[in-house]
């Protein structure tokens, strides 16, 4: 168990809806990422935050956006929803956002779009 | 820009059998590298990382040296067991403006490890 915690664990739902995945980091760390793991895309990295700010933008499409609260769990939202955003979504946590900096998995959201 | 190869998959082995899973890297400066496994329906557990060059991680008999001569990190194992059986990523630290990271990975190697 890595401490980070993301909830739901699957979510079906159909294209043109939107929704909101959430994540709560291990305690003490202060930044959160977002990865996509997709078969034809691998892990790509989405965006971190760091202490409620963003912090870095990656391969994330407008129609997604993400935002950390004050207790720094994080929330991932998909919006206006296409068959090919299908894919498990992880959230990983670090102390900060030193390159050295382990970032520790949560277990994914497993998100299917009919 | 940075980017991550590992061979490709499937690896199937022997029970006991000698493992390498080849990764190399592309980078400027210089990351960290790390590996991580997923086990089937599970999310990512790191198993090693190493810093600095020269660096050895190490970790439930697996190892892994940062070469920045040859830019590699290939992971390996004495003797691999059934429960090994997982995907493995390697992966990089990318440090971006403001000092702050993102990890980039390669493409995963599953291994199957049979009795």
């Amino acid at each position: 168990d890595s401490g980070v915690t993301q909830t739901p664990k699957h979510l079906i739902t159909a294209t043109g809806q939107r929704v909101t995945l959430r994540c709560s980091p291990r305690s003490g760390d202060l930044s959160v990422y977002w990865y996509q793991q997709s078969l034809d895309q691998g892990l790509q990295f989405l965006i971190q935050y760091y202490n409620g700010e963003e912090r870095a933008k990656g391969n994330i499409l407008e129609r997604f956006s993400a935002q950390q609260f004050p207790d720094l769990h994080s929330e991932l939202n998909l919006s206006s929803l296409e068959l090919g955003d299908s894919a498990l979504y992880f959230c990983a946590s670090s102390v900060g956002g030193d390159p050295t900096d382990t970032q520790y998995f949560g277990p994914g959201t497993r998100l299917t779009v009919l | 820009g940075n980017s991550v190869t590992q061979m490709e998959g499937p690896v199937t082995l022997s029970e006991e059998a000698f493992l390498t899973i080849n990764c190399t890297y592309t980078a400027t400066g210089y990351p960290s590298l790390f590996w991580y496994v997923q086990y089937p329906g599970e999310g990512l557990q790191l198993l090693l990382k190493a810093t600095k060059a020269d660096d050895k991680g190490s970790n439930k008999g697996f190892e892994a040296t940062y070469r920045k001569e040859t830019t590699s990190f290939h992971l390996e194992k004495g003797s691999v067991q059934v429960s090994d059986s997982a995907v493995y990523f390697c992966a990089l630290s990318d440090r971006l403006s403001g000092g702050y990271n993102k990890l980039i990975f390669g493409a995963g190697t599953r291994l199957a490890v049979h009795p």
